[in-house]
């Protein structure tokens, strides 16, 4: 796989159920980040989480990161019909010169 | 709060014209980055910049692209002869410091005829 993919590339869920996104990378990293695109839009930062921390919390967002495994998970609690959109994990790969490697993104659908 | 601009949203050019995409990144941050996304597909990395020169550039960066910061608050991407395969969202972003989270603007959306 190449670096930064996302899994599943679709999700359908339920308003008010729970939404679970997973990324995985191949090389050491200095961070990794995970963004929202609603369609054609921009990219809006959600939260980043460094190499050396395991588990971060926004509001609503829940981020884990296991780099044995070299994989993270997004998970939006309670959803709403408006966090339909793309999410996106992005790698910053060591001595890569803070270049972000996008994954293919897991498209969310929350049905109201 | 602060945030990336970008001017204009949406461009549309003749194959072989040059452009120059604009971008006012967030005042005190000091690394920029373009990146573009072409329809359906990854956003992938064209080139950042600190200390008034390129740190990194991808593949994609030949010589028919060019960065510059004219000035204190402007960021700019020129293509100098554009082809159909630049048809693309190029999206600016900055960031405070090297391994920040970088903050992207809402994009150029650029369509070459």
């Amino acid at each position: 796989s190449q670096q930064g993919e996302e899994d599943p590339q679709a999700l359908s869920i339920q308003e008010g159920e729970n939404a679970t996104m997973n990324c995985s990378y191949k090389t050491s990293i200095n961070n990794l980040q995970w963004y929202r695109q609603n369609s054609g839009r921009g990219l809006v930062h959600l939260i980043l989480i460094r190499s050396n921390e395991r588990e971060k919390h926004s509001g609503r967002l829940r981020v884990t990161l296991d780099t044995s495994k070299k994989s993270s998970s997004l998970l939006i609690t309670a959803s709403r019909a408006a966090d339909t959109a793309s999410y996106f994990c992005a790698t910053d790969v060591d001595n890569a010169g803070n270049m972000l490697t996008f994954g293919g993104g897991t498209r969310l659908m929350v049905k109201p | 709060e602060p945030e990336v601009t970008q001017t204009p949203s949406h461009q549309v050019t003749q194959m072989g014209q040059e452009v120059i995409l604009r971008c006012v990144p967030i005042s005190n941050h000091l690394y920029f980055y373009w990146y573009r996304q072409i329809l359906g597909q990854k956003v992938e990395f064209l080139v950042s910049f600190y200390n008034n020169e390129i740190s990194e550039k991808s593949e994609i960066f030949d010589d028919q692209f060019s960065v510059e910061r004219p000035d204190g608050s402007n960021f700019t991407l020129k293509i100098r002869s554009t082809k159909l395969e630049d048809s693309a969202m190029y999206f600016c972003a900055s960031s405070d410091t090297g391994g920040a989270t970088q903050y992207f603007g809402p994009g150029t959306r650029l369509l070459v005829l």
